[in-house]
Formats: C-alpha cells, structure tokens, sequence
C-alpha cells in the first residue's frame, strides 16, 4: 500500500523564522511529489516535483525531491502569518491517483 | 474562471441517516474526484471519473457509499446509511483531461463538512 509520512505533525514558529517539512514516501510505480497549502477550506497547489535535486522556488517558498532517499521538502524563509495552514504532501503514481499524508500544521505567530 | 462548486457547505445528520452531496467541476473538466478527509489526515481518494466512467473507486466503501456523474459534469456522493466515523470533510476536485506525458494539476472545492451524531 502507497505510504507518504509528513514531520513533524505541528511546529509553531515566530515571524520572520524558516521552517523546513519534511515528507517521505513509498508509493509505487512513482510520478511526482506534490506540495499543498491547505488553509479552512480546500487545499490549493505549491509546488510539482519530478526530478531529483532540482530546487523549485516561489517566492519564499522552496522545495526539493530527492529520489534516491525517498524524501522531500519544503522551506519557507521569513515566515509571515499568513503562512499559518496546514501543508500537505501527496505522490503522485504513474496513473495520476494522489496519496495524501496527513499533513503537517505550521503557525506563525506575530 | 469558476472554480470547483460543492454544496451543501455544511450538513449535521444522525447515525443511519442518508446524505447526498454534490459537486460541479471546473467547465471542461474531464477528470472528477472525490476525497474524504477526517480531521488530522489527509484527503483519502474514494472515487475518480474519467466524463462518466469510473476510473478508480478502490476505496469506496461500496456497502453505503455511491456516486455518480451520469452526464460527466456534474457528480452526485451518497451515502446511505451513515455511521459515526463517515465524520468527516468531503472534497471535490477536477483536472483536466488526464494524460500520458503530462500533469494536470486538481483544483479542490470548498468540501462539505459532514457531522454524524
């Protein structure tokens, strides 16, 4: 059974720090590494990830895949309050279906 | 342009009662999918359609869950009877046509938040 694992569950951070979540993954016949930001409603889509060591960035967030060890993640650099949600990870198999982990739930406080 | 539409927002039933939710994707949308989302875990995949032919319904609890998209627009989520643990957040997302080479990205509803008591 596909398996993706988010650390840590819940980091609770002040304004203007970084944090980095992490994401392991066991999915066969793998396609991509997906990142989400999920705030009270649906999750809207970060970032795409398909080849190892190949950083993509958008503004002050940052993520990378790494193929060999089965992991990702993703960086946000001075953080702001708004950054507060919950930030899912899910990977993609080669027939498109997403396996979600459970998330990991970042609060910045001002 | 609109987005995914879902409705109810928000339903509260009792334990053996029937619901229904529904979903309208993003105009042109082939692909349609629902989730289910339990507090604290990430979406679970139940059902995915390709127009109106199911793709994947692997994790659909078939014994009380059904759905539909019979035009392959708009789709219909049921379940009947309800038990305490269908609690839970359910999502609608669309893609565009799925296809080989390429990624196309979902884009999620609001949900409907289902209390079962």
């Amino acid at each position: 059974e596909d398996k993706v694992v988010q650390s840590p569950l819940s980091l609770v951070v002040h304004e203007g720090d970084t944090v980095t979540l992490n994401c392991s993954y066991e999915v066969t016949n793998f396609r991509s590494l997906l990142w989400y930001k999920q705030e009270k409603k649906a999750p809207t889509f970060l970032f795409m990830l398909t080849s190892s060591g190949i950083e993509k960035k958008s503004g002050r967030l940052s993520s990378i895949l790494d193929k060999k060890e089965l992991f990702s993640i993703l960086n946000i650099t001075a953080t702001q309050t708004g950054d507060s949600a919950v930030y899912l990870c899910a990977a993609s198999s080669n027939d498109y279906k997403l396996s979600f982990g459970a998330g990991t739930t970042v609060t910045v406080r001002a | 342009e609109a987005g995914v539409a879902q409705s109810p927002r928000y339903k509260i039933i009792e334990k053996r009662q029937s619901v229904a939710f529904w979903c309208n994707p993003i105009s042109g949308h082939a692909t349609l999918y629902w989730y289910q989302q339990i507090l604290g875990q990430g979406p679970k995949l139940l059902i995915q359609f390709q127009n109106n032919g199911v793709v994947d319904d692997s994790q659909l609890p078939k014994d009380r869950f059904s759905a539909e998209r019979l035009k392959g627009v708009d789709s219909t989520l049921k379940i009947q009877p309800a038990k305490l643990e269908d609690s839970a957040v359910y999502l609608c997302a669309s893609s565009s046509e799925v296809g080989l080479l390429s990624y196309n990205e979902q884009f999620f509803g609001p949900g409907t938040r289902l209390t079962v008591l």
